[in-house]
């Protein structure tokens, strides 16, 4: 069984911009989690989506916006980049939300 | 105020050592989780506990619930063990996750 995917595996943008990033769940997993992490604060939870509705949400502004899709893929977008932005983006999925979790390889993002 | 704590910060070990990392949390939880996390990023989840004790090859994780404390051995360490190992809580209200910071090991062949 494939893991979980997460698309790009890099990326570099500068402040102002937007960016969003992907999130390929295991097969059959309809939960699937957001985080950040970064040296300073360490890991965050930023959402929890299960069957296309945003079930859970972190502290994060609302520049931090996600959704899924029917087949439990997810999207993350960030708006207005900040230089503070930058981070390991990781998902993670569940069949429930109550089980196990998965991570992705996570998304590295820059901001300039 | 941290909702998870995990202690030591860093530990370094010699290759064959038992080792104990500790966690405890202060809000009311549904689970506890110790998740591996190798340099490069990549997470792995070890353990998902709500009450009693997880045995997984040399791994071992105890958790008490009264005390809200969870201990996380490695026994038999080996250098490929050396990883930062994070505590995690899923809060019983809104089914939010808190993190600890962490324990960086290191084990020495």
């Amino acid at each position: 069984k494939a893991g979980v995917t997460q698309t790009p595996r890099y990326l570099i943008k500068t402040r102002g911009q937007q960016v969003t990033l992907s999130c390929s769940p295991i097969s059959g997993h309809r939960s699937v989690s957001w985080y950040q992490q970064t040296p300073g604060q360490g890991l965050q939870f930023l959402f929890e989506y299960f069957s296309e509705t945003q079930r859970n949400k972190g502290n994060f502004p609302g520049r931090f916006s996600g959704r899924q899709f029917s087949n439990s893929r997810s999207e993350m977008n960030v708006s207005t980049l900040e230089l503070g932005d930058s981070a390991l983006y990781l998902c993670a999925s569940s069949f429930s939300g109550s089980e196990t979790q998965y991570f992705g390889p996570g998304t590295r993002l820059l901001v300039l | 105020k941290n909702e998870v704590e995990q202690s030591p910060q860093n530990l370094t070990a010699q290759e064959g050592e038992f080792i104990t990392i500790n966690c405890s949390y202060s809000v009311g939880i549904s689970a506890l989780h110790w998740l591996q996390q190798h340099p490069g990023g990549g997470i792995v989840s070890l353990f998902m506990l709500s009450s009693g004790k997880k045995k997984h090859g040399r791994l071992i994780a105890t958790i008490n619930i009264q005390e809200k404390h969870s201990s996380l051995h490695i026994t038999a360490s080996h250098p490929r063990d050396s990883a930062v190992y994070i505590c995690a809580v899923t809060a019983n209200t809104g089914n939010q996750f808190y993190f600890g910071t962490g324990t960086s090991l290191t084990v020495i062949p």
